[in-house]
């Protein structure tokens, strides 16, 4: 069974202090991992697909790295509208057929302080 | 772009009643859709997973009888809480994959609908 674990729960920083969160996963076959941001009340929003490990990707701030075993996003230098909590989900190459579902961590609740 | 609407983002029904919510997809044609209901402060929980003009596969533990989906084009998919009871109260959020050529395809949700049975 797909598992997805992030880590911390919670994060609070200060403005401009980065960080990083983590996912780690179990997935018989990785077709994909993909990280989003979800705002309070609202649908998650997609940020990032990882392949393979040392792929690397980048938006603004925010960097996702992938290994065989686990990603980050690193958050450098933050802004309070960075605040949000941040999904990862694992697609599994070896099930669903053509429907390729998502396997979805608790998330991490990152809170930025002015 | 890949832009997935939700209608209503919000309803308020009394308990016994039915109650439908739409998602679709504005820009792109889906090549399946996905309903998820999110429990306060957890993660998303997959429902069911829809292709226009086929049967939905339902996750195990969701009462296809209960929650029923209607995926009507490439475009459109709704999902009908049928005798809706306070349990049913959720967040209700769909979306959709954009089919992608050079890679695997990326599931684009919906702003989410809030359901309260009262």
């Amino acid at each position: 069974e797909d598992q997805v674990t992030q880590s911390p729960e919670a994060l609070r920083l200060q403005e401009g202090e980065s960080s990083s969160l983590n996912c780690s996963y179990t997935v018989s076959g990785l077709r994909g991992l993909f990280w989003y941001r979800q705002d309070p009340g609202k649908g998650p929003e997609f940020l990032f697909t990882l392949y393979s490990a040392g792929e690397e990707k980048e938006k603004e701030r925010l960097k996702a790295t992938l290994t065989k075993k686990e990603s980050f996003l690193h958050i450098t230098a933050p802004k309070p509208e960075d605040s949000a909590t941040y999904l990862c989900a694992v697609q599994d190459s070896n099930s669903g057929g053509s429907n390729y579902k998502l396997t979805f961590g608790k998330g991490t609740l990152l809170t930025v302080n002015p | 772009g890949a832009v997935v609407s939700q209608h209503p983002s919000r309803v308020i029904c009394k308990s016994g009643t039915s109650v439908k919510i739409e998602c679709r997809s504005l820009d792109f044609q889906a090549t399946t859709m996905f309903w998820y209901r999110q429990f306060p402060k957890q993660s998303l929980m997959l429902m069911a997973t829809s292709n226009e003009g086929s049967k939905a596969t339902y996750e195990q533990g969701v009462e296809k009888d209960k929650f029923l989906i209607n995926h009507a084009s490439l475009t459109l998919s709704t999902l009908t809480v049928t005798s809706a009871h306070p349990e049913d109260s959720s967040f209700y959020i769909c979306s959709a994959t954009k089919p992608s050529r050079l890679s695997t395809d990326t599931q684009y949700f919906g702003p989410g609908t809030r359901l309260t049975v009262l």
